[in-house]
């Protein structure tokens, strides 16, 4: 049961172009949401969150929205740097709790 | 990542044999929590701890994992009488007692079982 969901398993852009990193879920009782960021042989690393109060946080060249009535969020990194290849994940949670859903990720890949 | 210590970074068990993955929060986190990444997969939460106490082990396997976080030392993820199924990254993270909006993750433990 997958309850976060990330259908791209991979996604080529540019340098300097908008990378958008999308995700969906199905349980509605996730409030708060997390997008992670992965380089080989290292562990996650946190990048920007959202709470469902919201529909949009941004922090430099990385911004995520919420569309809570589809269930959707999604990340932009804009511009974007070889740097930003990695696999990003998308992760979720309940109010109050402390256990995070994780989606599969998607392997960003920013050629120059 | 390297605030949260995991060793081994790698370890190769023989199926039978017992894996133990070591965790060290970073400095003034008392809540840590293991997640493990198969091939091809997301990070699946497996059991969250704090000190001397289990919290939630709903992601645990029912049977050959057990984890401990004890007053003293590091968090042990122990998993006995390993088969191959059990090759899988583990990635301990830890957070403070006032919440868990990111944690900081370890650089994790690459276990193969052959």
């Amino acid at each position: 049961d997958q309850q976060v969901k990330q259908n791209s398993p991979s996604l080529s852009v540019q340098e300097g172009r908008i990378s958008i990193l999308n995700c969906d879920y199905t349980n509605s009782m996730f409030d708060y949401f997390l997008w992670y960021k992965k380089y080989p042989a290292e562990g996650p690393t946190f990048l920007i969150s959202i709470s469902s109060i919201k529909d949009k946080n941004e922090d430099g060249r990385f911004t995520v929205f919420l569309n809570k009535s589809a269930k959707h969020l999604s990340l932009h990194i804009v511009p974007s740097q070889p740097g930003d290849s990695a696999v990003y994940f998308c992760a979720a949670k309940t109010g109050g709790g402390n256990k995070l859903t994780f989606g599969t990720g998607t392997q960003l890949k920013v050629e120059l | 990542n390297a605030d949260v210590m995991q060793n081994p970074r790698h370890l190769v068990r023989r199926r039978g044999q017992e894996a133990r993955l070591r965790c060290s929060p970073m400095k003034g986190h008392s809540h840590v929590y293991w997640y493990r990444q198969l091939p091809e997969e997301g990070l699946k939460f497996m059991v969250y701890l704090q000190k001397e106490n289990i919290i939630d082990e709903s992601g645990m396997p029912k049977e050959r994992f057990s984890a401990e976080f004890p007053k003293e030392g590091p968090s042990i993820l122990r998993i006995q009488q390993v088969v191959r199924g059990d090759s899988a990254a583990y990635f301990c993270a830890s957070s403070p007692p006032e919440g868990t909006y990111g944690y900081t993750f370890g650089s994790g433990t690459r276990l193969t079982v052959v």
